[in-house]
């Protein structure tokens, strides 16, 4: 079965420490994953995704195919970065279909 | 590009009443997705639109349906309200699949 797990409910790091929040998959071949940002207020929207490699705002991620992982990290976390998120994956053959993970809220403290 | 937009923001109902949320894509995005939120089940998946064709469906009962039109946009239904649907309906276009998928601020519904 397709499965997205979020271990962490809560995350709660000081202002300039590194964060890492985790995602876990199940997924037989070869998925897309996608990290989702919630911030106070706003619509869910897309973070980064796992083909493009790309850093935003300082995250980056990389899909771990052996570990089935696509852990989301930033050395040096900021307030801002307060937000929910949400590790999402999406299968071949997916037509839309996104499964997401229940989310990590990271509460960034001064 | 505007992105996705959602109508009407708030809702609310009581049982036994029926509803529809409408939903406008990003321009050229020919999928429409939906998904309901709540704060115990998180995100789920209720079906998914391309090209005025409904291509998957999540685990849901049938008084959840919904439909797109020739120009992408796209309305769900849910008759027949039970409290358990109060929830917040996301709607998502995306350009393909595999693809990321942009999701609108959604509607939120109550059910009394």
């Amino acid at each position: 079965a397709q499965r997205v797990t979020q271990p962490e409910k809560l995350l709660s790091v000081f202002k300039g420490a590194p964060v890492e929040l985790k995602c876990n998959y199940s997924y037989s071949g070869s998925p897309e994953l996608f990290w989702y940002v919630q911030y106070s207020r706003q619509r869910l929207q897309l973070l980064l995704r796992h083909i493009s490699r790309e850093s935003i705002k300082g995250f980056t991620a990389d899909l771990n195919k052996g570990e089935t992982s696509f852990h989301l990290k930033k050395p040096f976390a900021q307030e801002e970065d307060s937000a929910m998120y949400y590790c999402a994956l999406s299968g071949r053959g997916s037509q839309g279909n996104l499964i997401f993970g229940k989310g990590t809220k990271l509460s960034v403290k001064p | 590009k505007a992105g996705v937009t959602q109508t009407p923001r708030y809702l609310i109902k009581t049982r036994g009443q029926q509803v529809t949320l409408s939903c406008s894509p990003i321009s050229g995005h020919r999928s429409v997705s939906w998904y309901q939120q709540t704060p115990g089940q998180g995100l789920q998946f209720l079906f998914e639109y391309f090209s005025e064709t409904q291509r998957n469906k999540g685990n849901f009962p049938g008084r959840f349906s919904g439909r797109q039109f020739s120009n992408s946009r796209s309305e769900m239904n849910v008759s027949t309200l039970e409290l358990g649907d109060s929830a917040l309906y996301l709607c998502a276009s995306s350009p393909g699949d595999r693809e990321a998928q942009y999701f609108g601020p959604g509607t939120r519904l109550l059910v009394l």
